[in-house]
């Protein structure tokens, strides 16, 4: 069975510190890596990893996957308030309908 | 492009009435799936639809769940006789060809709550 794990599962920071998520996975198959941000919605694509060592970057966010050790990070610098939500991590196994989710890390960030 | 579209957005229901979901995928889209969230958890995959067949419903509990997505219309996730522990956030995702390979677009999900 998939397994995603995510740590911490809640996380308090001040604005402007920057922050790193983590997630580890067991799958068969394995496809890609997704990171989701989910405010009081819908969970909000972020990014996608298929491939070990390649950064994927957008403004403040950042993330990289390493297939070898099975898991991947998320990191948030300097954050704003902007930026308190829950971080879902998920996988998708290969020609699978299905995403495995982790927890989520609830992400805090206080002026 | 309207996105995944799910109503309502908060559902209110006692113990024992019907609850109702409906789901609306994105234009182009014939694959639909729903998860639930529990309070302090991930999502859970519940099934995966096509236009008039339900491919694998294996998340599904066994009694007072269905859900169906016909011809024509929304997909509707029907709880019967709900109980405290449906009390759930329910999302809707679709995508334009069977696999999550990609990810999916979610909706912004149906709130139930059960009092």
């Amino acid at each position: 069975e998939d397994k995603v794990v995510q740590s911490p599962l809640s996380l308090v920071v001040h604005e402007g510190d920057t922050v790193t998520l983590n997630c580890s996975y067991e799958v068969t198959n394995f496809r890609s890596l997704l990171w989701y941000k989910q405010e009081k919605k819908a969970p909000t694509f972020l990014f996608m990893l298929t491939s070990s060592g390649i950064e994927k970057k957008s403004g403040r966010l950042s993330s990289i996957l390493d297939k070898k050790e099975l898991f991947s990070i998320l990191n948030i610098t300097a954050t704003q308030t902007g930026d308190s939500a829950v971080y879902l991590c998920a996988i998708a196994g290969a020609g699978s309908y299905q995403l495995t989710f982790g927890k989520g890390t609830k992400l805090s960030v206080i002026p | 492009n309207a996105g995944v579209m799910q109503n309502p957005r908060h559902l209110v229901r006692r113990r024992g009435q019907e609850a109702r979901l409906r789901c609306s995928p994105m234009k182009g889209h014939s694959h639909v799936y729903w998860y639930r969230q529990l309070p302090e958890e991930g999502l859970k995959f519940m099934v995966y639809l096509q236009k008039e067949n339900i491919i694998d419903e294996s998340g599904m509990p066994k009694e007072r769940f269905s859900a169906e997505f016909p011809k024509e219309g929304p997909s509707i996730l029907r709880i019967q006789q709900v109980v405290r522990g449906d009390s759930a956030a329910y999302f809707c995702a679709s995508s334009p060809d069977g696999t999550a390979n990609y990810g999916y677009t979610f909706g912004s999900g149906t709130r139930l709550t059960v009092v």
